[in-house]
């Protein structure tokens, strides 16, 4: 098992709807949890962090924290056309340093 | 805020060539990591260096070497360079690496390294 999951897709849905993205981990003791965007040929950018259960909030985005079921998600309401690339969830491992590991990435593409 | 640097940008180096890459991290942060992105293999952790040492390491070879110096900027370096060390390497910064706001981290724009 890997020790971060996320359907590769491509997720594709019409623009004005909510994308919805999911991502399992199976570190149990990880406590850091974060969403990146990343358009092709360029660099990951930070979409959120999330580190307590339930869900927060910004913008047009909401990331979702459920430690006991190991689930992150990350909902993009009213999806845009630019909002087409491919996020990576990364968890954390180190609580006292950086050692992320990153999921394989869900593409998603926004049709308009 | 300027972002986090990385250079060079573009670079093409020959089988059992070394190459060093260089990262300034965002003005204020302390801790720099290292990440390889390739299709096969995605996004890697390498190392990540806080106050001029090496404070975690990924699942890497020996020939991925890295350093940190004292203004926090790093360096790191691939020897004898194989065809399969191509891939983008990236860096990322952040304030600490610890703690809930002090871990997220930011990069840089990459390094896109080809061997041929």
């Amino acid at each position: 098992q890997k020790e971060v999951e996320q359907n590769s897709g491509p997720l594709s849905v019409p623009e004005g709807a909510i994308a919805s993205l999911n991502c399992t981990y199976s570190d149990r003791g990880s406590q850091s949890f974060f969403w990146y965007r990343q358009y092709s040929g360029k660099s990951p950018e930070l979409i959120m962090s999330i580190y307590s259960n339930g869900d927060k909030e910004d913008g047009r985005f909401t990331a979702q924290l459920n430690k006991a079921s190991q689930y992150v998600s990350l909902l993009i309401r009213d999806s845009q056309p630019s909002d087409s690339a491919t996020y990576l969830c990364a968890v954390n491992r180190d609580n006292y340093g950086q050692n992320f590991v990153f999921g394989p990435g869900t593409r998603l593409s926004v049709l308009p | 805020k300027a972002g986090v640097t990385q250079t060079p940008r573009y670079l093409i180096k020959t089988r059992g060539q070394q190459v060093t890459l260089s990262c300034s991290p965002i003005s204020g942060h302390r801790s720099v990591s290292w990440y390889q992105q390739t299709p096969g293999q995605g996004l890697q952790f390498l190392f990540e260096y806080f106050s001029e040492t090496q404070r975690n390491k990924g699942n890497f070879p020996g020939r991925f070497s890295g350093r940190q110096f004292s203004n926090s900027r790093s360096e790191m370096n691939v020897s004898t360079l194989e065809l399969g060390d191509s891939a983008l390497y990236l860096c990322a910064s952040s304030l600490e690496g610890t703690g809930s706001s002090g871990n997220t981290i930011y990069f840089g724009e990459g390094s896109w390294l080809t061997v041929v």
